[in-house]
């Protein structure tokens, strides 16, 4: 059973379109993750909130913009995205502390797909 | 650069056959390695993890790996593989709160 959700759990949207990415985690974690899953390719960190603080953007472009309202909701934010943008976007949460490599504990994913 | 590699990206096994899956890292300072599994249609989870300690980790579901820091690798192992274990795994390197992963191994199983 995962504390992490995430909805919607699929999206289909056009590329002029606006939509958010919601992740909620009921674990007490400080720490909240972006990654896009691809396929044959590995996951790709996008970003990282500490205490609601972003602490990593992995060179994300700026169509992708995140939101970390309190430690227990992350939002993606996505507008004009483009077709190679279709893929699994996957949330997780640790402990939290950038000088540490906790486990993370992640969400079932939106599966995305641009038109 | 940190980085992560799998070797096998698909392992067809029959029930029973003994699993290794190859990790390798590369990245020069102390490690945390991980191995998740993600069943079809579940979500990514955790299977075992190295922090320090007995380099031999044992995980869930009669999973283990070896951390072998001359070899820099950290290989996933299983005597005898069920149907059940047909899944996508993948090995990461954590470091500094973040996890970094490698393309992944799509097992299958036939029964």
């Amino acid at each position: 059973e995962t504390g992490v959700t995430q909805t919607p759990r699929h999206l289909v949207m056009g590329m002029t379109n606006k939509k958010s990415l919601k992740c909620e985690q009921h674990l007490g974690h400080n720490a909240m993750y972006w990654y896009k899953q691809s396929a044959k390719k590995p996951l790709e960190l996008m970003f990282v909130y500490n205490f609601k603080e972003q602490t990593e953007n992995n060179s994300v472009p700026s169509r992708f913009s995140p939101e970390c309202p309190n430690s227990s909701h992350l939002f993606l934010h996505l507008h004009t995205l483009q077709p190679e943008d279709s893929a699994l976007y996957l949330c997780a949460s640790s402990q939290g502390g950038t000088g540490s490599a906790d486990t993370q504990y992640f969400g079932p994913g939106t599966r995305l797909t641009v038109l | 650069a940190q980085s992560v590699s799998q070797h096998n990206h698909h392992v067809i096994l029959s029930e029973a056959a003994s699993l290794e899956l190859g990790c390798n890292y590369s990245y020069g300072g102390t490690v945390n390695l991980f191995w998740y599994v993600q069943y079809p249609g579940q979500h990514l989870q955790l299977l075992l993890k190295y922090f320090s300690g007995d380099p031999l980790v044992k995980g869930i579901k009669g999973f283990e790996a070896e951390f072998i820091k001359s070899k820099f690798s950290f290989n996933l192992r299983k005597p005898s593989v069920q149907w059940s274990d047909t899944a996508e795994y993948f090995c990461a390197l954590g470091n500094t709160g973040k996890l970094i992963f490698g393309q992944g191994t799509t097992l299958q199983v036939k029964p």
